[in-house]
């Protein structure tokens, strides 16, 4: 069963370092999400993407975060310099169509832990 | 202001008991809702939609709007349901889900 994949597992940074967190979608997928979920709190959405440009993003997602899906494939996050408070489970998730009641299918997560 | 709430951190139930995790939202319009489920390492996924009035492992949800909830409920608990469960709310538009602060089921022999 195809399924959302996201590398690396866990990455360690310092403050101020840009990082790149990539996923790879379900491949006849269209549309693309990114969520986070700092420790012991809610799982909160930052950004949805669908034929190459945002379609939603959070009061999260600010000018320090961009999205971009460079090869058809790939899905990347990045943050340009981190903060502590970035230290979180981020989730990638895809989805075959944008109908509401379409089901999101969720990556295992990548785990960034900022010094 | 779009909402979910589970009150409850932890649910911890015997084996064959029944099992309700609560779930309330708050949404303006018309709401469409989920239950996701996260077992022990593992990815989050989709349990249940509210759409569906399906069953699933057991589970069933019923959309209450009078007192707009959306309670997560299974007649006989066995030990495999020990998990993370969160209740989510589309918002329309792009399909952003708001989830609620999840319930942790544990489930004794």
């Amino acid at each position: 069963e195809p399924e959302v994949t996201q590398t690396p597992s866990h990455q360690v940074t310092q403050m101020g370092q840009e990082v790149i967190l990539r996923c790879v979608p379900i491949s006849n997928h269209l549309y693309f999400y990114w969520y986070r979920q700092i420790l012991g709190q809610k799982v909160e959405f930052l950004v949805s993407f669908y034929n190459n440009e945002i379609s939603e993003k959070s009061e999260i997602f600010d000018d320090q975060f961009s999205v971009e899906r460079p090869d058809g494939s790939n899905f990347t996050l990045k943050i340009r310099s981190t903060k502590l408070e970035d230290s979180a489970m981020y989730f990638c998730a895809s989805s075959d169509w944008g109908g509401s009641y379409n089901e999101q299918f969720f990556g295992p997560g990548t785990r960034l832990t900022v010094l | 202001a779009q909402r979910v709430t589970q009150p409850e951190k932890l649910l911890s139930v015997f084996k064959g008991a029944p099992v309700e995790l609560k779930c309330n939202y708050s949404y303006s319009g018309s709401p469409e809702l989920f239950w996701y489920v996260q077992y022990s390492r593992q990815r989050l996924q989709l349990l249940l939609r509210h759409i569906s009035r399906e069953s699933i492992k057991g589970f069933t949800a019923d959309l209450n709007k009078g007192e707009t909830s959306f309670h997560l409920k299974k007649p006989f608990a066995q030990e495999e349901d020990s998990a993370m469960y969160y209740c989510a709310l589309h918002s329309g538009g792009y399909n952003k889900l708001i989830f609620g602060a999840g319930t942790r089921l544990a489930v004794h022999p």
